[in-house]
């Protein structure tokens, strides 16, 4: 298996503007997760799929920020306005419940200026 | 709830010596336990994972870890560091009871002198 592939590697946009980052996790996995890190806050959960349901999304930041998950091989995570402040390295991961092993993708460096 | 901290932000080890990185945990239930490695502009690399098996784990790249429940730790060790061996690690829990969801230490950085 390739892993968990994200897309795009890096991104700049501008405030303001909608920004969407990919992932396609590991074939079979049934649970997919959202990271983000900055250097202030570290690693921080986002959100987090079961079976393409989103379980808990408490840690999305605000409503500018969305994920979905239409199928068990994409998801999405979107930021609609984009601000400075949402400037990090975004991190898709996915498992398999009865294995318990997370896996983490290459990140999206995101940069909005 | 379940967290971790980890001891020391930064490390510095001369090539050769011992690379010892510290973790304590906090759970109520018995933990899942990992340890991640992270090389610039990388993702997240599963360095090893305890999951209530043997108690001393082996990893990748030489590196193993120790489960001690009376002090609720779980410390990376490697007996000689390597340049190679640069980079920044993680100590995080989990656990079934909570979709192993996984909470994070800060990280230590890790640092090795020629």
């Amino acid at each position: 298996d390739a892993g968990v592939i994200q897309s795009p590697r890096h991104e700049v946009t501008e405030m303001g503007q909608e920004v969407t980052l990919r992932c396609k996790p590991i074939s079979g996995h049934d649970y997919l997760f959202w990271y983000r890190q900055t250097m202030m806050r570290g690693l921080e959960l986002l959100i987090y799929f079961n079976n393409n349901v989103p379980i808990d999304d408490s840690g999305m930041p605000e409503d500018r920020f969305s994920a979905k998950m239409p199928n068990a091989s994409f998801s999405t995570l979107k930021i609609q306005p984009s601000e400075p402040r949402d400037s990090a390295v975004y991190f898709c991961a996915s498992s398999l419940r009865q294995e318990g092993t997370t896996f983490f993708g290459q990140g999206t460096r995101l940069t909005v200026v | 709830a379940q967290s971790v901290t980890q001891l020391g932000s930064h490390v510095s080890v001369s090539e050769g010596a011992l690379v010892l990185l510290r973790c304590n945990y906090s759970s109520s239930v018995p933990p899942y336990l990992f340890w991640y490695v992270q090389y610039p502009n990388q993702g997240l690399q599963l360095l090893l994972k305890y999951t209530s098996a043997a108690t001393l784990v082996k990893g990748i790249n030489g590196f193993e870890a120790e489960f001690k429940k009376s002090e609720t730790s779980f410390h990376l060790t490697k007996p000689s560091a390597h340049m190679s061996d640069a980079a920044e690690y993680f100590c995080a829990v989990s656990g079934p009871d909570n979709d192993y969801k996984l909470s994070f230490g800060a990280g230590t950085t890790v640092t090795v002198r020629a």
